[in-house]
């Protein structure tokens, strides 16, 4: 079992959809980091979180450190926040575990 | 300020070739962070330089060696390349190598082995 798990692998909607990509991890953590990747490779780190919530825009994240679990919402989804999220946790130093990623496509 | 820079952005070796990747980390910044990324592993974390030092090596083979110099750059070195090590290599850098610090990825190199 991966340390870090994410669901769903694959999420398609439509444009203006509220979305929730889920993040859930086996190990102690000192952070949490909900990353974003284009097609091309770069990756912009959306948030670091050790406890409760953020907001950024129209972007939300949230973590439930006793459950050990977090989610990643997005509000009125845009065809422009079609990438991939990544969850990815900070267990030692800088050293980042990551889940497998959530494909996002919104449709116009 | 300038952001994380990788150079060089592209590049094609042969099997048995040896490659030198390097990364600029955000000025004052003193952490870098290499990760590889392939289509079948996801990302993993190779290694994490702090002041020069490496303080932490993930579960890659010893042909995956890195350095960091005075200046906070970083340089990865692959020897004895495979076809598996085609791959996505990112860095990253952050300020120190505690808890509350933010990592800032550069957009990497995408080496090919042929």
């Amino acid at each position: 079992k991966n340390e870090v798990e994410q669901s769903p692998q694959n999420l398609t909607a439509q444009e203006g959809e509220f979305i929730t990509i889920n993040c859930s991890y086996s190990v102690g953590i000192s952070a949490l980091h909900w990353l974003q990747q284009h097609p091309g490779g770069g990756i912009v780190s959306l948030f670091m979180l050790s406890s409760g919530k953020k907001k950024h825009g129209r972007l939300i994240a949230t973590i439930n450190i006793q459950e050990k679990h977090s989610s990643l919402h997005i509000t009125a989804s845009h065809p422009r926040d079609s990438a991939v999220y990544i969850c990815a946790v900070k267990t030692s130093g800088s050293r980042l575990t990551f889940g497998e990623g959530t494909q996002l496509t919104v449709n116009p | 300020k300038a952001g994380v820079t990788q150079t060089p952005r592209y590049l094609i070796k042969t099997r048995g070739q040896q490659v030198t990747l390097s990364c600029s980390p955000i000025s004052g910044h003193r952490s870098v962070s290499w990760y590889q990324q392939t289509p079948g592993q996801g990302l993993q974390f190779l290694f994490e330089y702090f002041s020069e030092t490496q303080r932490n090596k993930g579960n890659f083979p010893g042909r995956f060696s890195g350095r960091q110099f005075s200046n906070s750059r970083s340089e990865m070195n692959v020897s004895t390349l495979e076809l598996g090590d085609s791959a996505l290599y990112l860095c990253a850098s952050s300020l120190a190598a505690s808890a509350g610090d933010k990592q800032y990825f550069g957009p990497g190199t995408r080496l090919t082995v042929t």
